[in-house]
């Protein structure tokens, strides 16, 4: 099992540029997650899946969509890239609700200038 | 509100020390849960430990310890005899049963481990 994977594992985005990251997980688990860790501030939670088909906005969702379209997959959509999107990015899923762990992926170093 | 401080930014002992990681929470909720993860230099978080509100036994696997005090707040993490390949960034996290599927992360505690 290759457990939570995401792509790309670095990128660099001009101002005003947009992109795509791709979580995948082979756990069949319902939920999945986006956080961004910022330098001294823990994981924010950006949006988050409970299941196919369905979104929800976390606790700094501004500037970012999300979908999944598909159980496994999770995409996170920046579509006008600016500098305080400068982050790491992490994808996670978990098997339930707020009484399960999180199981993450490795991050997305992205750099906007 | 829901809030996790982890007031120790960063801890450097020597190989063999014990030392212990911080963690007090806020939450208004009687049910909820208390996680430790462990994000070594390579990045990915790895999740160590799940603790609920209604279980305040403490645990011990291996070098690594949990005392959970429900008095006090507090969700402290031991690691004894301490090893070079305990430096990594250590988060306390809260989920709560009225949060929705929110997770809330402490800032993390940078653990050096010197040989």
């Amino acid at each position: 099992n290759a457990g939570v994977t995401q792509t790309p594992k670095f990128r660099v985005l001009k101002t005003g540029q947009s992109m795509t990251l791709l979580c995948a997980q082979d756990m069949n688990h319902e939920y999945m997650y986006w956080y961004r860790q910022d330098p001294g501030m823990g994981l924010r939670l950006i949006h988050y899946s409970v299941g196919e088909g369905t979104t929800a906005k976390g606790e700094v969702p501004d500037g970012y969509n999300v979908s999944r379209l598909k159980k496994q997959n999770f995409l996170l959509g920046l579509e006008s890239a600016a500098p305080s999107q400068t982050s790491v990015y992490f994808c996670a899923s978990s098997l339930g609700g707020y009484s399960y762990e999180q199981y993450f992926g490795p991050g997305t170093r992205l750099t906007v200038t | 509100a829901q809030k996790v401080t982890q007031a120790q930014t960063e801890i450097s002992v020597v190989e063999k020390e014990d030392v212990t990681l911080d963690c007090v929470y806020e939450t208004r909720d009687t049910t909820y849960y208390l996680f430790w993860y462990k994000q070594p230099p390579s990045g990915e978080l790895v999740f160590l430990i799940r603790r609920n509100s209604f279980d305040e036994q403490n645990e011990i696997s291996g070098r690594y310890s949990w005392n959970f005090q429900k008095s006090t707040s507090s969700f402290n993490f031991t690691i004894t005899a301490s090893q070079v390949v305990d430096s990594a960034v250590y988060f306390c996290a809260l989920s709560e049963a009225t949060g929705g599927f929110k997770t809330i992360f402490g800032a993390g505690t940078r653990l050096f481990v010197k040989a």
